[in-house]
């Protein structure tokens, strides 16, 4: 079964310094894996995903994930925050549903980002 | 902008009331699903439709009825809940393929009384 790990529920950064959000996942095949950010009362966006092809996904707002196979992992990161990054960031990995013709999505539990000014 | 609409945005409603929670999206896509988030806590999954049938049924109480009466429309017909059913409500949708993303609608935000 797969599973995701979200390290941190919560991380502080000051505007513009390097934002961090750890994601590790389990999984028994391939995996595919999002980010998503929620801010408040809002549903979620997504950020970026990996699929195949190049581990070093560049999303929205300046995100970026890499995929690290030996390491299980797929790491948030932007290099300089903004206020506006001030949100929940939940990192995801698609599991198949019944039937083979849809799937869900497992998510972690989530890392509430703050930036201060 | 969400391409997937939610309405209505709020709803209070009583323990013995009936209510309908809406959801509609134009993008195609031919899997939609409901999501129950509760604050601080991911969303979890309740109920998937694909291709206007329901596939997924996480264990939901019968309290909680889902219909898609076509490909773009979802709704979640609630009646006799509990306060501990007041949650953010989700709808998505995708096109129902592995590695293809979800796309979520903005939540109602439910409140029993």
């Amino acid at each position: 079964a797969q599973s995701v790990t979200q390290l941190g529920s919560h991380v502080s950064v000051s505007e513009g310094a390097l934002v961090l959000l750890r994601c590790n996942y389990s999984s028994s095949v391939p995996p595919y894996l999002f980010w998503y950010v929620q801010y408040p009362n809002q549903g979620l966006q997504l950020l970026l995903k990996y699929t195949t092809g190049a581990t070093l996904v560049k999303g929205i707002n300046g995100f970026e994930a890499e995929f690290k196979k030996s390491e299980t992992s797929f790491h948030l990161t932007k290099p300089s925050a903004h206020m506006s990054d001030a949100a929940e960031y939940f990192c995801a990995v698609s599991v198949p549903g019944s039937g083979g013709s849809n799937y869900k999505l497992t998510f972690g539990k989530g890392t509430l980002l703050t930036v201060n000014p | 902008d969400t391409e997937v609409t939610q309405t209505p945005k709020h709803l209070v409603m009583g323990m013995t009331n009936k209510k309908s929670l809406k959801c509609e999206q134009h993008m195609g896509h031919r899997a939609m699903y409901w999501y129950k988030q509760k604050a601080k806590k991911p969303p979890e999954l309740m109920f998937v439709y694909s291709y206007e049938k329901l596939s997924i049924n996480e264990s939901v109480p019968s309290r909680f009825s889902p219909e898609c009466p076509n490909s773009s429309l979802l709704n979640l017909h609630l009646h006799a809940l509990q306060p501990e059913d007041s949650a953010l409500y989700l709808c998505a949708s995708s096109h129902g393929k592995m590695g293809q993303p979800i796309s979520f609608g903005q939540g109602t935000r439910l409140t029993v009384v």
